[in-house]
């Protein structure tokens, strides 16, 4: 069964800071993985998605990388923002459906 | 673009009582499914549908029943609310033809409380 761990669960920085989010994931046979963002009490809105043959994506101050082999991937956010603040959730795929497996999230708060 | 629409989005229940979550999209997307989220955790994969007369189970079904009738629509149903079923739930869709990326459009989500 894949499983998907999100570290850390929380984290605070002040602005201007770049960041690294983690997510690993125990079984490699993945069709993709997908970085969402989940403002308090609202859905999820994709951020990123990386195909299982690709190394990386790029989208603003967003960079998502992801090593199938050792079961992990990065979300770097470059100068981070108060308006960064929320929830991170990252996602593996296993076929091109909609069978996702979440992470727990990470819970981001950027302090001015 | 409405995109995936959910209703209610706010709903109180009684121990016992049914009820449907509505989700309806826009985008002609053949893949549509159904998650929960329960505090401080990820999403958990309730039902999922691949087409019109399609379903299948995810990693939490019990208590839960689906159908899928058109390629728009693909409700929920709680048959007897139990209050371990109070949870955020959420809908959503993919396209499922060529070049499919697996990329998911999520609804708003219903935030359900059952007493």
């Amino acid at each position: 069964k894949q499983e998907v761990t999100q570290i850390p669960a929380a984290l605070s920085v002040p602005e201007g800071e770049n960041l690294v989010l983690n997510c690993s994931f125990t079984d490699s046979a993945i069709y993709n993985l997908q970085w969402f963002r989940q403002d308090p009490g609202k859905g999820l809105t994709s951020l990123l998605l990386i195909q299982s043959s690709q190394r990386e994506q790029t989208s603003g101050r967003l960079n998502a990388s992801l090593d199938k082999s050792s079961g992990r991937s990065t979300l770097y956010i470059a100068a981070s923002q108060p308006g960064d603040s929320a929830t991170y959730l990252c996602a593996v795929g296993l076929w091109a459906g909609n069978m996702l497996t979440f992470g727990g999230g990470t819970r981001l708060m950027v302090k001015p | 673009n409405a995109g995936v629409t959910q209703t209610p989005k706010f709903q109180v229940l009684k121990t016992g009582q049914s009820m449907t979550l509505q989700c309806a999209q826009d985008m002609n997307h053949e893949y549509m499914s159904w998650y929960r989220q329960d505090p401080g955790m990820g999403l958990r994969l309730i039902h999922y549908s691949v087409g019109a007369g399609i379903t299948d189970q995810g990693e939490v079904p019990n208590g839960y029943n689906v159908s899928r009738s058109t390629t728009e629509d693909f409700p929920l149903r709680l048959l007897s609310a139990a209050p371990s079923q109070t949870s955020v739930y959420f809908c959503a869709s993919s396209y499922s033809g060529r070049g499919n990326t697996g990329e998911l459009f999520f609804g708003e989500g219903s935030r359900l409380t059952v007493l």
